[in-house]
């Protein structure tokens, strides 16, 4: 089945250290997501990718670093610099059309991320 | 940073009934209107995409409607059953593959 594979599914990090989470799908999406979602909040872009080779920052960008090497990885990693770094974390991906914005996102299971 | 507001945040309905919430985002620089369907312990799915001002589009007994000139878009619910019970997103998009999501309505179906 076509779909999209985030792991591990819990993540524990001591402080200071960087993690990286996995997102691979076999979809052949073009696009690909990561968003953050706390309490009470939407869930927020951290950083997408419509090609390989290329991503730009979303709206909450800092803290975080990512490679599109492969049409069908997206891995994020999270750094030491981001401060505040337990949360939930989807990944998506879509096809892309004309403009953009118009295609429906597939997600994935999650990752949680704690903070030991 | 799109500003989505849904609404309410949250309901409580009996089983068979009907019941629709809002969603409200700018109505300048709208290119895509997104709804979907999120449940515990699975992942979002989508429910709709919607471009066209009028546009109205139905899933089952799930339907829902846009206006881009004043900036919303309600979800109907049609006889609820327990298993509608969910978070439901909205997401306009302003386009360059992005969406700004809604903090959601969580819907909880009585059985």
């Amino acid at each position: 089945d076509g779909g999209i594979t985030q792991s591990p599914k819990y993540l524990f990090r001591k402080e200071g250290q960087n993690v990286t989470l996995s997102c691979e799908q076999n979809l052949n999406h073009d696009a690909m997501y990561w968003y953050r979602q706390d309490p009470g909040q939407g869930l927020r872009l951290i950083y997408y990718s419509q090609i390989v080779n290329d991503f730009q920052k979303g709206d909450i960008a800092e803290g975080y670093s990512v490679s599109r090497e492969k049409k069908e990885s997206f891995p994020l990693t999270v750094t030491s610099a981001q401060k505040n770094p337990t949360a939930f974390y989807l990944c998506a991906s879509s096809t892309i059309s004309g403009q953009g914005g118009g295609q429906p996102q597939h997600f994935g299971d999650g990752t949680r991320l704690s903070i030991l | 940073i799109l500003n989505v507001e849904q609404s309410p945040q949250s309901l409580h309905v009996q089983e068979g009934d009907s019941t629709n919430f809002t969603c409200s985002f700018p109505s300048s620089n709208f290119y895509a209107l997104h709804w979907y369907r999120w449940e515990t312990a699975k992942s979002p799915e989508a429910l709709f995409v919607m471009t066209l001002n009028g546009d109205e589009k139905k899933k089952g007994r799930i339907s829902a409607t846009l206006n881009t000139k004043e900036g919303y878009s309600y979800l109907y619910i049609k006889g609820s059953q327990p298993e509608d019970s969910a978070t439901y997103l909205c997401a306009p998009s302003g386009g360059y593959q992005k969406v700004t999501f809604g903090t959601g309505t969580k819907l909880q179906v009585i059985p």
